[in-house]
């Protein structure tokens, strides 16, 4: 089946270390996303990446990173300058980055609770 | 800059009640995509619909349809006979053609509860 995995679907943390969130997709799709949901808010993103080996910020970059070496990976890494990283995290992928039309699909999410 | 205004917070209906969620947009630019999302409790967020600026036509799925009123920058969604399986919060979202249509731009969301 095709679709976008997230990995662990639960994360606990202590306050002051880094975590990496998975997102695998098998869509072959070129476009992926980084989300963030906090309670009563909309998705807010982080970081999109448009093709392999290239990624920009999105509206919250500031305390996350991302990679993106294989079409199907784009891992994101909360880091300790994060300054409230509890929160649920949604990865998406988007078929073909010169068609506007195309939807975003999303995977599962992954929540991380920093203790 | 970009807003998506969902004012309806959450909502409340007995199962078999019509209801419409309101979806509200602000943008500068002529060309772009509307866009409806569910998530369920599960929390994955699934794609209900599409419609891009020029296509105004109200589009009916089922028990689902949706009104694009671009005079009033409007993009309201109706479930007609409410179900128990579409509680959900419902989010409504615009593109950002200064980003080749690629960012989304999110609403609130609206937590629907269907009573049985």
């Amino acid at each position: 089946d095709g679709g976008i995995t997230q990995s662990p679907k639960y994360l606990f943390r202590k306050e002051g270390q880094n975590v990496t969130l998975s997102c695998e997709q098998n869509l072959n799709h070129d476009a992926m996303y980084w989300y963030r949901q906090d309670p009563g808010q909309g998705l807010r993103l982080i970081y999109y990446s448009q093709i392999v080996n290239d990624f920009q910020k999105g509206d919250i970059a500031e305390g996350y990173s991302v990679s993106r070496e294989k079409k199907e990976s784009f891992p994101l890494t909360v880091t300790s300058a994060q300054k409230n990283p509890t929160a649920f995290y949604l990865c998406a992928s988007m078929g073909d980055s010169g068609r506007a039309s195309d939807e975003q699909f999303f995977g599962p999410g992954t929540r991380l609770t920093v203790l | 800059a970009q807003k998506v205004t969902q004012a309806q917070t959450e909502i409340s209906v007995v199962e078999k009640e019509d209801v419409t969620l309101d979806c509200v947009y602000e943008t500068r630019d002529t060309t772009y995509y509307l866009f409806w999302y569910k998530q369920p409790p599960s929390g994955e967020l699934v794609f209900l619909i599409r419609r891009n600026s020029f296509d105004e036509q109200n589009e009916i799925s089922g028990r689902y349809s949706w009104n694009f009123q671009k005079s009033t920058s409007s993009f309201n969604f109706t479930i007609t006979a409410s179900q128990v399986v579409d509680s959900a919060v419902y989010f409504c979202a615009l593109s950002d053609p200064n980003f080749g249509n690629e960012k989304l731009t999110f609403g609130t969301g609206t937590r629907l509860t269907i009573i049985p």
